[in-house]
């Protein structure tokens, strides 16, 4: 099972909202990460968690702000977001032991900010 | 430099063919790499990885590493119209955990 469940699929956001995306995996993944991918662009990395710790941070603006609560979950807490902040949001996880390094992707969350 | 390079296509084959898919990296040290699938409006899917110099195989697919060189190929055989799609290439980088994508081929399989 190689299963990366986020929610929700979509989401419309105003520009003064707050709300969160959520991710969640159950294969015993020690690293998760958020990636953004703009149409026609490859997934641009935003942050990674290893061991529940953010291990890189690529210098997103703070209006992003990342959670790992356990090491199931991640989440992508979101503020004042700008219209071009629109895209697809995507999360994957990584078993990052015994040399394994290869991701899995969630479905993604298609956000649009209004 | 970009870290991972890749020619962005459209690569056109006809059905049966071999389709050939070429990366180059920046990082020397990069030890992982991978071959995505992504079609239209979804999501990264998992098709290769490879970790050591050489060919590995996968049914229709194989990918070649030559660290050397810096170097990542993916071969598609029997191409089929259902292998159209985006193919991404990523490394993970030596410094940390940080998987990264090349800008993608577009393939196109003609039947």
């Amino acid at each position: 099972d190689t299963e990366v469940t986020q929610t929700p699929k979509h989401l419309v956001m105003g520009m003064t909202n707050k709300k969160s995306l959520k991710c969640e995996q159950h294969m015993g993944h020690r690293a998760m990460y958020w990636y953004k991918q703009k149409a026609k662009k490859p997934p641009e990395l935003m942050f990674v968690y290893s061991y529940e710790k953010l291990s890189i941070n690529e210098s997103v603006p703070s209006r992003f702000s990342p959670e790992c609560p356990n090491s199931s979950l991640l989440n992508l807490h979101l503020h004042a977001l700008q219209p071009e902040d629109s895209a697809l949001y995507l999360c994957a996880s990584s078993p990052f032991e015994g040399g394994r390094t290869e991701a899995f992707f969630g479905q993604g969350t298609r956000l649009t900010v209004v | 430099q970009k870290e991972v390079e890749q020619n962005s296509g459209p690569l056109s084959v006809p059905e049966g063919a071999i389709a050939s898919l070429n990366c180059t990296y920046s990082d020397r040290g990069s030890q992982s790499f991978f071959w995505y699938r992504q079609y239209s409006g979804k999501s990264p899917e998992l098709i290769m990885s490879i970790y050591s110099n050489g060919d590995k195989e996968d049914g229709r697919f194989t990918a070649q590493l030559n660290k050397a060189s810096q170097y990542v190929s993916l071969l598609i055989r029997d191409s089929q119209p259902s292998d159209s799609a985006t193919y991404l290439c990523a490394v993970n980088m030596e410094y940390g955990n940080k998987l990264v994508f090349g800008a993608g081929t577009i393939l196109r399989v003609k039947s």
